[in-house]
């Protein structure tokens, strides 16, 4: 049962393109979305994230926009760089009690120079 | 400030036997989640450990078990290890059980044989 998929297990993009990574969920109950990144022989780490009561959230390159109704979610980033190559994970949780984090299968994102 | 740290960065183990993997903390956080990682998916979580008390656990059996010591650090302990626990183990620590922000370790690669 994944509750949080990432379709597109890789992406390739030109150096200072716009790379945009899509994820999907099924829990109605998910109210706070993560991206993370992850470089190899490292752990995830937090890169954005967004509460569902926003459908917009910019830091820098990255936003990620999140359509409720669609239950999807995605994250730009402008302009692409080298060292963005990495994988990125969609993950989702929900409020109250502890902080149980769902992730995605992760995207493969390669930045071509 | 140190980060999450993690013990050993591999193992080998057999079917059958018992592993016990290790977390340090960021300093001043006393939230540690662990999460399995098969290899082409995104992570799993666990369990949580808040103030040295489990609070919240996923669909992993109770061979599954851990430890939260006053001085931030933790442990994953697997008992009678199967052929599918060989996965990248990551624990993640944060400042709060609600706090929105975890930070990883760079995990321990378990392989079963």
């Amino acid at each position: 049962d994944q509750q949080v998929k990432q379709n597109s297990p890789s992406l390739s993009v030109q150096e200072g393109r716009i790379s945009i990574l899509n994820c999907d969920y099924t829990n109605s109950m998910f109210d706070y979305f993560l991206w993370y990144k992850k470089y190899p022989a490292e752990g995830p780490t937090f890169l954005i994230s967004i509460s569902s009561i926003k459908d917009k959230n910019e830091d820098g390159r990255f936003t990620v926009f999140l359509n409720k109704s669609a239950k999807h979610l995605s994250l730009h980033i402008v302009p692409s760089q080298p060292g963005d190559s990495a994988v990125y994970f969609c993950a989702a949780s929900e409020s109250g009690g502890y902080q149980k984090v769902t992730f995605g299968t992760g995207t493969k994102l390669q930045v071509i120079p | 400030e140190t980060g999450v740290t993690q013990s050993p960065t591999h193992l080998i183990k057999t079917r059958g036997q018992q592993v016990t993997l290790r977390c340090s903390s960021q300093s001043g956080h006393n939230t540690v989640s662990w999460y399995q990682q098969a290899l082409g998916q995104g992570p799993q979580f666990i369990f949580q450990y808040y103030r040295e008390e489990e609070n919240g656990r996923g669909n992993f059996p109770p061979r599954f078990s851990g430890l939260q010591f006053p001085n931030y650090s933790s442990e994953l302990n697997v008992n009678a290890l199967e052929l599918d626990d060989s996965a990248l183990y990551l624990c993640a620590s944060r400042a709060g059980p609600s706090t929105d922000t975890q930070y990883f370790g760079p995990g321990t690669r378990l392989t079963v044989l």
